[in-house]
């Protein structure tokens, strides 16, 4: 039972363009969701996060929304350079303690110049 | 300053030998994670310290994982009579907070374990 769902393996985005990348979950005790990318033969980079008291959150280019009761966040990076190339990961943690975290798939986002 | 380390990067094993894998999380971090990530997936949770103590273990796929923190800091998983499904990226996390404060975890580059 995938709790964290990516439902796009990739995506291909132009240098400069917005990239969005979703996510849906399953478990409505989730109340704190994140971004992580991956480089490969690298552990996941912590990128942002938000509560589920927040709808948005923002840092530099990098924008996380959550809409709770379609229970489904995204990431807007914009604008999207070469650099952010990488695998990207959303993961959640529920209320009862201890914060581990449920991954998604990954999304493997590749900015063209 | 220093983030989390392990050691070592990449390990090759024969079936049946056990294996032991090292995390040094960030200094001063409370709670520190063990995650699996098989190819082509998202890292799984193995295992969850708070300072030594082992507070979930719910994800530990058999008896043959056994994670210990005995200092609550450096922490070590080790892998008794290795199998080939064991083969998978183990992933070290830590995060300043505990309990049900909810704070980023930061991650280690992880062990890439091979069972031949």
């Amino acid at each position: 039972d995938q709790q964290v769902k990516q439902n796009s393996p990739s995506l291909s985005v132009q240098e400069g363009r917005i990239s969005i990348l979703n996510c849906d979950y399953t478990n409505s005790m989730f109340d704190y969701f994140l971004w992580y990318k991956k480089y490969p033969a690298e552990g996941p980079t912590f990128l942002i996060s938000i509560s589920s008291i927040k709808d948005k959150n923002e840092d530099g280019r990098f924008t996380v929304f959550l809409n709770k009761s379609a229970k489904h966040l995204s990431l807007h990076i914009v604008p999207s350079q070469p650099g952010d190339s990488a695998v990207y990961f959303c993961a959640a943690s529920d209320d009862r303690g201890a914060q581990k975290l449920v991954f998604g798939q990954g999304t493997r986002l590749t900015i063209n110049p | 300053g220093a983030g989390v380390s392990q050691s070592p990067r990449y390990k090759v094993a024969k079936r049946g030998q056990d294996v032991a894998l090292r995390c040094d999380p960030i200094s001063g971090h409370v709670s520190l994670f063990w995650y699996q990530q098989a190819l082509g997936q998202g890292p799984e949770f193995l295992t969850y310290f708070q300072n030594e103590a082992q507070l979930d273990k719910s994800g530990l796929p058999s008896d043959r994982f056994f994670a210990e923190r005995p200092e609550g800091s450096v922490s070590t998983l080790k892998i008794q009579r290795t199998q080939q499904e064991d083969s998978a990226v183990y992933l070290c996390a830590s995060s300043s907070q505990a309990g049900a404060l909810a704070s980023a975890q930061y991650f280690g580059p992880g062990t890439r374990l091979l069972v031949l």
